[in-house]
């Protein structure tokens, strides 16, 4: 039973370009998390999505960024234009219900914009 | 707006002591706490919760503990392992999980 797969782990960016970053959550998990972690910082909530719908976009910057999970498929996290600002390691962790409170992380995508 | 601090980036422990590290938090309708345990280069891993119904929840080594009129909770890790050397998150939820800065544990042998 595979955990939650991130892709890439890794993910160099110039200026103004698009990154994509993947998430497949465990297997029976409809819920999907993202986080991003700044260097010398915490976990920061993004945005909370299940299948199809977009529940809690709170933590997600207003412009250039959006994510979707579609009916079929991995979750995706979209950065236009990315600044280096965005360099950071972003994680998406899954769970089977929102009342269920452990939520199980994949292994991260780090992003580096030159 | 920290919701849950971690105010101890590090902490260095001789193995076989006992590691304590703690979280602070701000909102009082929090009603469930993680540990969460991370290693370089992979993601966090859930190590132990606690319910704000309890004080303390115990797993082995593990045991988190909570006072709730203080909003602080704890983590005892006893005894320590060079195994446990990680940067551990304490995390707090409402609707929404909030984590904390996370404290580098090393144990050193």
């Amino acid at each position: 039973n595979a955990g939650v797969m991130q892709n890439p782990r890794h993910l160099v960016r110039r200026r103004g370009q698009e990154a994509r970053l993947r998430c497949s959550p465990m297997k029976g998990h409809s819920h999907v998390y993202w986080y991003r972690q700044l260097p010398e910082e915490g976990l920061k909530f993004m945005v909370y999505l299940q299948k199809e719908n977009i529940i809690d976009e709170s933590g997600m910057p207003k412009e250039r960024f959006s994510a979707e999970f579609p009916k079929e498929g991995p979750s995706i996290l979209r950065i236009q234009q990315v600044v280096r600002g965005d360099s950071a390691a972003y994680f998406c962790a899954s769970s089977w219900g929102r009342v269920n409170n452990e939520q199980f992380f994949g292994p991260g995508t780090r992003l580096t914009v030159l | 707006d920290q919701q849950v601090k971690q105010n101890s980036p590090s902490l260095s422990v001789q193995e076989g002591r006992i590691s304590i590290l703690n979280c602070d938090y701000t909102n009082s309708m929090f009603d469930y706490f993680l540990w969460y345990k991370k290693y370089p280069a992979e993601g966090p891993t859930f190590l132990i919760s606690i319910s704000s119904i309890k004080d303390k929840n115990e797993d082995g080594r593990f045991t988190v503990f909570l006072n709730k009129s203080a909003k602080h909770l704890s983590l005892h890790i006893v005894p320590s392992q060079p195994g446990d050397s990680a940067v551990y998150f304490c995390a707090a939820k409402e609707s929404d999980m909030r984590f904390g800065a996370g404290t580098r544990l090393t144990v050193k042998p």
